[in-house]
């Protein structure tokens, strides 16, 4: 019964590969987001989804493509990953429509390593 | 783009009362403020949000003072469960999707 799920928890990769993270939350929400926690903690966010339509990308290289196949799911796909990336990467989702605060679920992260 | 500042440490006995300051004296009249806590490299969690009215749920208290430039999070007792990284953070009321998360308070709770 998790609300927010992310796989792989741990990826380990080299330079220039291109690697996915999927995430799926059974929590009905229609707005999902993906999160980047760098190694001084600070979190940022990248891509927010609203019924399957971008409406955030807070300067994130093309590299990073989110892509949503529907409400339920939002995965991040990054090509020619750079030693920079390495970080851990957090999806979340809310329900933004019909109400007046966003309460935000976050999955349990994927830590990547780019060697 | 952290619109707010909060202390980077603070210990707190088990049982007592932690209070965790934020200032956020650039708040916009129509801007909340909310509070996430990050226990040990785990995906953030939520703890409650506030307007301008003082708010209370099961896990903690929110006092916002009366000209919103700062507010404190109240856990009432703390447990060493409750160690964590605690996040003030201020959204736009009609932009949902801007949540900057600073740099935090650790709490450390201890026995």
């Amino acid at each position: 019964d998790t609300a927010v799920s992310q796989t792989p928890k741990y990826l380990v990769t080299q330079m220039g590969n291109d690697k996915s993270i999927k995430c799926e939350q059974n929590l009905g929400h229609d707005t999902m987001y993906w999160y980047k926690q760098d190694s001084k903690k600070f979190l940022k966010i990248m891509f927010s989804y609203n019924n399957k339509e971008l409406i955030i990308n807070e300067t994130v290289p093309n590299r990073f493509s989110p892509k949503s196949p529907d409400k339920a799911h939002l995965n991040l796909h990054i090509n020619s990953l750079e030693l920079g990336d390495s970080a851990v990467y957090f999806c979340a989702s809310s329900q933004v429509s019909g109400g007046s605060y966003n309460e935000q679920f976050f999955g349990p992260g994927t830590r990547l390593t780019v060697l | 783009d952290a619109k707010t500042t909060q202390p980077p440490s603070m210990d707190c006995a088990e049982g007592r009362a932690a209070n965790l300051p934020c200032n956020h004296s650039t708040i916009s009249g129509n801007e909340y403020v909310y509070w996430y806590r990050q226990i040990h490299s785990q995906g953030p969690q939520y703890i409650i949000h506030g307007l301008k009215n003082n708010e209370t749920n099961e896990m903690a208290s929110l006092i916002i003072t009366e000209d919103r430039k700062s507010s404190t999070l109240i856990l009432p007792h703390a447990t060493l469960r409750d160690t964590a990284v605690y996040y003030c953070i201020v959204r736009p009321l009609y932009n949902f999707n801007k949540f900057y998360f600073g740099s935090g308070t650790k709490l450390n709770v201890k026995p």
